[in-house]
């Protein structure tokens, strides 16, 4: 049982270039989210997935888009990467039917773009 | 809307004392509430929630955090801190079935 494991670790992208942020979770949960953390500002929500086959825009969706390919993956891409997306992206997921809310969180990919 | 509020970007403490990490939340409906903790380049890690059960709340390593509804606060302390305990802390918040909004983070400093 793996929990959450994101791909890739590490990134450098040069202005424009694009890419796409891998997630999988094997904990049968239904709901997905993508976060990035910036220092002093905490998590903001980019992107969720309630359930499979549904996407939502966060806090911060601009310059953005995901993918629930299934029930296990969910995916961020940066079609444009442009400096101020330099951040650390984290995938997070949820059991459906608890009302706590608790979310298991992924290692994380540190993006830098030049 | 939901929001967090965490006193005190970095908090320094020496090994052995009390650890008081403070959280103050704003929520239009019975909240529920955690503390997330971040070891270096690590991802997130759950300490302990509060989902409308007991008020005190006990969690890992030692941690525990008090829901004060007339303070709308969820307080995290610990009775002697580990150099081990070194890490970012997060609160979050939550009504049943939304989303999580993060604090900005506090850092906490253990001294030998």
């Amino acid at each position: 049982n793996a929990g959450v494991t994101q791909t890739p670790k590490f990134q450098v992208l040069k202005t424009g270039q694009s890419m796409t942020l891998q997630c999988a979770q094997d904990m049968n949960h239904n709901s997905m989210y993508w976060y990035r953390q910036d220092p002093g500002m905490g998590l903001r929500l980019i992107y969720y997935s309630a359930s499979e086959g549904t996407t939502d825009k966060g806090e911060v969706p601009n310059g953005y888009n995901v993918s629930r390919l299934n029930k296990r993956e969910f995916s961020l891409r940066l079609e444009s990467a442009a400096p101020s997306q330099t951040s650390v992206y984290f995938c997070a997921s949820r059991r459906l039917n608890r009302g706590d809310n608790e979310q298991f969180f992924g290692p994380g990919t540190r993006l830098t773009v030049l | 809307a939901q929001s967090v509020t965490q006193l005190g970007s970095h908090v320094s403490v020496s090994e052995g004392a009390l650890v008081l990490l403070r959280c103050n939340y704003s929520s239009s409906v019975p909240p529920y509430l955690f503390w997330y903790v971040q070891y270096p380049n690590q991802g997130l890690q759950l300490l302990l929630k509060y989902t409308s059960a007991a008020t005190l709340v006990k969690g890992i390593n030692g941690f525990e955090a008090e829901f004060k509804k007339s303070e709308t606060s969820f307080h995290l302390t610990k009775p002697s801190a580990h150099m081990s305990d070194a890490a970012e802390y997060f609160c979050a918040v939550s009504d049943p079935y939304s989303k999580l909004v993060f604090g900005a983070g506090t850092i906490l400093r253990v001294k030998s």
